[in-house]
């Protein structure tokens, strides 16, 4: 069964440094791989995702997402945090049923905190 | 081109009630799934309709049930309202059921029982 693991519920940056936010995958197959995000009291906007082409995956905001196959990992990184970024992060695959692409799996989350 | 919309907002029952969602998918797009969001379960999958059948489903009890209409405009519909309801349900659409297409979701339906 396919599955996500968000390894941090909580990370705290400044504005202006790096962000990481964590995700390791287990499936059985070559996974089709997203990011999304969530603002408070909005819904779910897509980031990027990875879908068995190139393993540097860019997204919008200036997001980036690489695919590891060794380390079962798909890592969500930022080279400079904004105030606006500010929101919870999901880390998602998608389930793999009938022989198709199925609905998501999501990560529990990651709340992201940036500090003036 | 418009995207995904969900009626009504909010929502405020009580136990036992049952409530009906609603769900207009981006235009074009024929698949419509629908997630519920608790702090506690985090986000999980209901179910999905494509061509107006339910091609997919969670492990929700019987309470939880949807359809699709032809214009691809989705339903959700739960009975006998339970505290443990209380959620945001999200809908999300893409052009077809069972490929790489990426899922669009809409802002939610906050549902609270009383």
């Amino acid at each position: 069964a396919q599955s996500v693991t968000q390894l941090d519920s909580h990370v705290s940056v400044s504005e202006g440094t790096p962000v990481l936010l964590r995700c390791n995958y287990s499936s059985s197959y070559s996974p089709s791989l997203f990011w999304y995000v969530q603002h408070p009291n909005k819904g779910l906007q897509l980031l990027l995702k990875y879908t068995s082409a190139a393993t540097l995956v860019k997204g919008i905001n200036g997001f980036e997402a690489e695919f590891k196959k060794s380390e079962t990992s798909f890592h969500l990184t930022k080279p400079s945090a904004h105030m606006s970024d500010a929101a919870e992060y999901f880390c998602v695959v998608s389930d793999f049923y009938g022989g198709s692409q199925g609905n998501l799996i999501f990560g529990k989350g990651t709340k992201l905190s940036v500090k003036p | 081109k418009a995207g995904v919309t969900q009626t009504p907002r909010y929502l405020i029952k009580t136990r036992g009630q049952q409530v009906t969602l609603s769900c207009s998918p981006i235009s074009g797009h024929r698949s419509v799934s629908w997630y519920q969001q608790t702090p506690g379960q985090g986000l999980q999958f209901l179910f999905e309709y494509f061509s107006e059948t339910q091609r997919n489903k969670g492990n929700f009890p019987g309470r939880f049930s949807g359809r699709q209409f032809s214009n691809s405009r989705s339903e959700m519909n739960v009975s006998t309202l339970e505290l443990g309801d209380s959620a945001l349900y999200l809908c999300a659409s893409r052009v077809s059921a069972g490929s790489e297409d990426t899922q669009y979701f809409g802002p939610g339906t906050r549902l609270t029982v009383l």
